[in-house]
């Protein structure tokens, strides 16, 4: 198993324009977040899925689109990316049991510049 | 906003030596979990322990949950050079396995 991937690694972009951050998992798992980590802050939830075709918003979801066509992937896109925009981003996703909460499984990561 | 908060918010410590890395959180609680991260790298789950336990064990790291006091502490034994990182707890509530908040984080220095 790959696990959770994420592509690009490293991004530079301009104040304006948008592009998506890519995520994917090949451990069939119900549960896809997006988090930002910023220096001193810890990670911080942009949006999440429970399944596919169901998002629904997390503690910073402005400025971030998502959708979730497929349980496998789970892109974020950037509409008209700000320099409050730069930040690493993480991609997770855990499994569900009747048993309650599960481990998260983390991707890379992408670093962000917004210029 | 924060839920959990670790302290200290750095350790330093010499190899051999027990590190305790506490965090507090604000709200009820169905489960807390401890994460390490290595610098640049994503986060790697270390423990998960539910709201009606009270300590766990996995290896050399022991967790304590105290929810009359709303907090954790994570003890790694014997820390090796290799367990430098941040570690971060993160804690899930409400009816929700999988949004998690996650606290700053405490940066572990293990010098040889």
């Amino acid at each position: 198993n790959a696990g959770v991937t994420q592509t690009p690694k490293f991004q530079v972009l301009k104040t304006g324009q948008s592009m998506t951050l890519q995520c994917a998992q090949d451990m069939n798992h119900e549960y896809m977040s997006w988090y930002r980590q910023d220096p001193g802050m810890g990670l911080r939830l942009i949006h999440y899925s429970v399944g596919a075709g169901i998002t629904d918003q997390g503690e910073v979801p402005n400025g971030y689109n998502v959708s979730r066509s497929t349980t496998e992937d789970f892109p974020l896109r950037l509409l008209s990316a700000a320099p409050s925009q730069t930040s690493v981003y993480f991609c997770a996703s855990s499994y569900a049991t009747s048993g309650g909460a599960n481990e998260q499984f983390f991707g890379p990561g992408t670093r962000l510049t917004v210029l | 906003s924060q839920q959990g908060e670790e302290d200290p918010q750095a350790l330093s410590i010499q190899e051999g030596e027990n590190a305790t890395m506490n965090c507090s959180y604000k709200t009820s609680i169905n489960n807390l979990q401890w994460y390490r991260q290595n610098s640049g790298r994503g986060l790697v789950h270390l423990i998960l322990i539910r709201s009606n336990e009270r300590e766990k064990h996995s290896g050399r790291l022991r967790v304590t949950l105290d929810t009359s006091k709303k907090s954790s502490s994570l003890l790694i034994t014997a820390s090796r050079a290799a367990d430098t990182a941040s570690y971060f707890c993160a804690t899930g509530s409400g009816g929700s396995n999988y949004k998690l908040t996650f606290g700053k984080g405490t940066l572990l220095t293990v010098n040889p």
